[in-house]
């Protein structure tokens, strides 16, 4: 099962920061949190991911509270194509590949 | 970058026949493959996972007599919707984690069954 709560859908004027919060209250001492989007009838897109740090990319900031049960996604200067569905996951950072398991997002939309 | 490559993006059979979707590791080697399923307006569902050289690990009510998958090398991975039916005409999508880098995913194959 999915271990983390994000709201079904948000909506963004372009050119505004978007913020997209996800709650993950039961995550324990070595997972980490990934975020990522599908845009319409594609596959999903790695966006970024952290332990407890922040962390930034090209793409988008992280931002994990320091309790580690809760973070925002930051897409600061969201443009039209930024319109898509987010996924939050956590999941530990092992050797080997263990399987995502995706939870049912957020739908960002951003308005013109 | 690593990049899965996903084949057929579309394809429509008629009920009762076979479809095979290939997914391609293009410049990395993928021990382990990810099958998922996307109905519409809903999340990826995982399916099964597919370990090179070895049989499928399938998720809970996920028939692996109907969605047969191989996996013969490092690089292709293959799932096969042996006598298709409408209600398995879905968006179909592979994944592989890419060593050190985490995951990736390919393009997707939209499946509908006539």
């Amino acid at each position: 099962d999915a271990k983390t709560t994000q709201p079904p859908s948000m909506d963004c004027a372009e050119g505004r920061a978007a913020n997209l919060p996800c709650n993950h209250s039961t995550i324990s001492g070595n997972e980490y949190v990934y975020w990522y989007r599908q845009i319409h009838s594609q596959g999903p897109q790695y966006i970024i991911h952290g332990l407890k740090n922040n962390e930034t990319n090209e793409m988008a900031s992280l931002i994990i509270t320091e309790d580690r049960k809760s973070s925002t996604l930051i897409l600061p200067h969201a443009t039209l194509r930024d319109t898509a569905v987010y996924y939050c996951i956590v999941r530990e950072l092992l050797q080997g590949a263990q399987k995502l398991v995706f939870g049912q997002g957020t739908r960002l939309t951003i308005n013109p | 970058g690593a990049v899965v490559s996903q084949h057929p993006s579309r394809v429509i059979c008629k009920s009762g026949t076979s479809v095979k979707i290939e997914c391609r590791s293009l410049d990395f080697q993928a021990t382990t493959m990810f099958w998922y399923r996307q109905f519409p307006k809903q999340s990826l569902m995982l399916m099964a996972t597919s370990n090179e050289g070895s049989k499928a690990t399938y998720e809970q009510g996920v028939e692996k007599d109907k969605f047969l998958i191989n996996h013969a090398s490092l690089t292709l991975s293959t799932l096969t919707v042996t006598s298709a039916h409408p209600e398995d005409s879905s968006f179909y999508i592979c994944s592989a984690r890419v060593p050190g880098r985490g995951y990736t995913f390919g393009s997707g194959t939209r499946l509908t069954v006539v």
